[in-house]
Order: C-alpha cells, then sequence, then structure tokens
C-alpha cells in the first residue's frame, strides 16, 4: 500500500531554515516524480517544487527559487523540501505528493497528509 | 494572482449537472495536459482527472474532463452532497518550467 508521511513542520523565524521530510512506503522513489505542493492558511494549492525519477531533473515555483532544495534519501526511501531564507509568507501546510508518472506529467495520485509550517517572529 | 483561471464558486442542485472552467494560455493549458483535483474540506487533495480527460481507477464516471484551446472543464452530473469540495486544475506551463495549479472553485451543492 502507498503511503506518504510528512514531518518536521512546526515554528521558524524569518530568516531562518527548516528541513521537512517525507517518508514514502510501498514504492520506490526512484520509479516516479514527486512533487512538494503548499497551502496557506485559507488558501489555494501552490505547487512548490519536483523532481523527477531518476533525479537528474528538478524543479522551482518562482517563489522558492534559491531558497528552497528537493532532495532524496534511497536509503531511507525518503523525499526532502530544504528550506532556507523563510519568509511569514512561507506559511503553510506542506504535502508531498507522488507522481503517476517517472517524468512527472500524469497527475498527483497519492498525497501525504501533510506537515504544518508556520513563519512567525 | 493564478496562472490558470478559475470562478471561484459554483452551484447546484442534487442530481444536477455542474461544470467548472479552468482558463490558461498556450504554455500551459493549449500545449500540455490538465490535471484536475478535489479536496474535501480538512484533507489532502485526491486527484480526479489525468492527461486531460482520464480518470484514475475509483473515480466515478460522473466526472469527466475536456479541454479546447486555452481552456480546460471539469464535468460532474448528477451531483451529490457529498461532492461539496474545493475543485483545482493544474497543468505544466512549459514557459514558466513549473507546475501551476488554478486558484480553485468551491463547489456548493
Amino acid at each position: 500500500e502507498v503511503q506518504l508521511v510528512e514531518s518536521g513542520g512546526g515554528l521558524a523565524q524569518p530568516g531562518g531554515s527548516l528541513r521537512v521530510s517525507c517518508a514514502a512506503s510501498g514504492f520506490s522513489l526512484w520509479d516516479y516524480a514527486m512533487s512538494w505542493v503548499r497551502q496557506a492558511p485559507g488558501k489555494g494549492l501552490e505547487w512548490v517544487s519536483a523532481i523527477s525519477g531518476s533525479g537528474d531533473h528538478t524543479y522551482y515555483a518562482a517563489s522558492v527559487k534559491g531558497r528552497f532544495t528537493i532532495s532524496r534519501d534511497k536509503s531511507k526511501n525518503t523525499l526532502y523540501l530544504q528550506m532556507e531564507g523563510l519568509r511569514v509568507e512561507d506559511t503553510a501546510i506542506y504535502y508531498c505528493a507522488k507522481d503517476q508518472n517517472y517524468y512527472g506529467s500524469e497527475g498527483l495520485d497519492y498525497w501525504g497528509p501533510g506537515t504544518l509550517l508556520s513563519v512567525s517572529s | 494572482q493564478s496562472v490558470l483561471t478559475q470562478p471561484p464558486s459554483v452551484s447546484a442542485a442534487p442530481g444536477q449537472r455542474v461544470t467548472i472552467s479552468c482558463s490558461g494560455s498556450s504554455s500551459n493549458i493549449e500545449d500540455n495536459y490538465v490535471s484536475w483535483y478535489q479536496q474535501l474540506p480538512g484533507t489532502a487533495p485526491q486527484l480526479l482527472i489525468y492527461e486531460t480527460n482520464k480518470r484514475p481507477s475509483g473515480i466515478p464516471d460522473r466526472f469527466s474532463g475536456s479541454k479546447s484551446g486555452t481552456s480546460a472543464t471539469l464535468g460532474i452530473t448528477g451531483l451529490q452532497t457529498g461532492d461539496e469540495a474545493n475543485y483545482y486544475c493544474e497543468s505544466w506551463d512549459s514557459s514558466l518550467t513549473a507546475w501551476v495549479f488554478g486558484g480553485g472553485t468551491k463547489l456548493t451543492v
């Protein structure tokens, strides 16, 4: 059974750093593209970042490019999002999601429950 | 301001049919697949439609997707109160080299 469980959210200060994780089970992260999608309180979905199955291709939303880094750990089958230079507007629930396709073009068919990041002084 | 534009809300009576539009451009919807997601209150989104008009297993055929030019449409027939949710379209944007979501549409049944 495919499962995704995010962790690592919490309270961070503006300008600070945090890493959120997504433990995957029931499939290998190296077989599918993966994305991070966030949702600010009471707002819509915002795609944040994605990585192809090979890991050769990574993509970022303009709002996080240069500040966030997506990566994976094969031994732990875990996806990460390293966030630097945090801003108040980064406050959101962060979801990891699995694509149906290796390249990331067939829709996100499994989602984790999300982890909440609050950025505030 | 989302790259893909959806109406903030739509409503229809139980048993009726509703459509939700998603307007984009030549760099996203016109040249790429569209996905649709349903998000029930307090839950993670669920994939309803992928590759513009395909349904994942388990999604009833009451849900359908289509596109024409730079716009895509989600159709829902036989509306049920359980369909009350927020619906989002998504597509790859070739100019931005990024995936983009619509702002979401709240469906009231």
